[in-house]
């Protein structure tokens, strides 16, 4: 079974605050991405990865950044966090680019006050 | 510019009956169509694809149907069961065989009741 394990369930941030989530694969997938989900709009596309290293914009990159320095681990930052950045962030991975499915992590839900 | 539009938020239907989820969109390079179900505290999780070359699609009691010229998919699901109660998203890609980023419908709750 495919694994995708997400650092917090649950993190409380301050506005201004630089935050990090973090996201693990264990089935050596290439390509990795980040999501958020919001009432409303569905999940939309933060920023993905095809490969270490390599990053690429998705639909709303705006006030965040990635880090992909392994295979297994995609990192989301906020660098200076704001309260429209409260939601629900999922990460999900992908063998390759020749496979359809992706598979999800839990989620982290982030609350920014 | 919502690509993928789920337009009913929500669906209730009766156990044993059928449940029809719709979807609708507007890129025309979309060939690859994916149904993902989400439990709350839970990551979606893959239900079925259909390729823009077929229009139905068929894995249990899940049948998936495309209408390009419409630009119009729908899930139905035969019979409903309460375990069934869910979000469920419906989302679309483009590419041929190197697949790129997923564009995501903005779900339907589905709740199914004994």
């Amino acid at each position: 079974d495919v694994k995708v394990t997400q650092s917090s369930r649950y993190l409380v941030k301050r506005t201004g605050e630089k935050v990090f989530l973090e996201c693990v694969q264990d089935m050596d997938h290439e390509n990795m991405f980040w999501y958020r989900q919001d009432p409303g709009l569905g999940l939309r596309l933060i920023y993905f990865s095809y490969d270490v290293k390599m990053k690429e914009k998705g639909d709303i990159p705006e006030g965040y950044s990635v880090s992909r320095e392994k295979k297994e681990r995609f990192s989301l930052i906020l660098e200076s966090a704001s309260t429209n950045q409260t939601s629900m962030y999922l990460c999900a991975s992908r063998l390759t680019r020749s496979s359809l499915e992706q598979y999800f992590g839990p989620g982290t839900r982030l609350t920014v006050t | 510019d919502q690509q993928v539009k789920q337009n009913s938020p929500s669906l209730s239907v009766q156990e044993g009956r059928i449940s029809i989820l719709n979807c609708d969109y507007t890129n025309s390079m979309f060939d690859y169509f994916l149904w993902y179900k989400k439990y709350p505290a839970e990551g979606p999780t893959f239900l079925i694809s259909i390729s823009s070359i077929k229009d139905k699609n068929e894995d249990g009691r899940f049948t998936v149907f495309l209408n390009k010229s419409a630009k119009h998919l729908s899930l139905h699901i035969v019979p409903s069961q309460p375990g069934d109660s869910a979000v469920y998203f419906c989302a679309a890609t483009a590419g041929g065989t190197s697949y790129g980023k997923l564009t995501f419908g903005q779900g339907t709750i589905l709740t199914v009741h004994p």
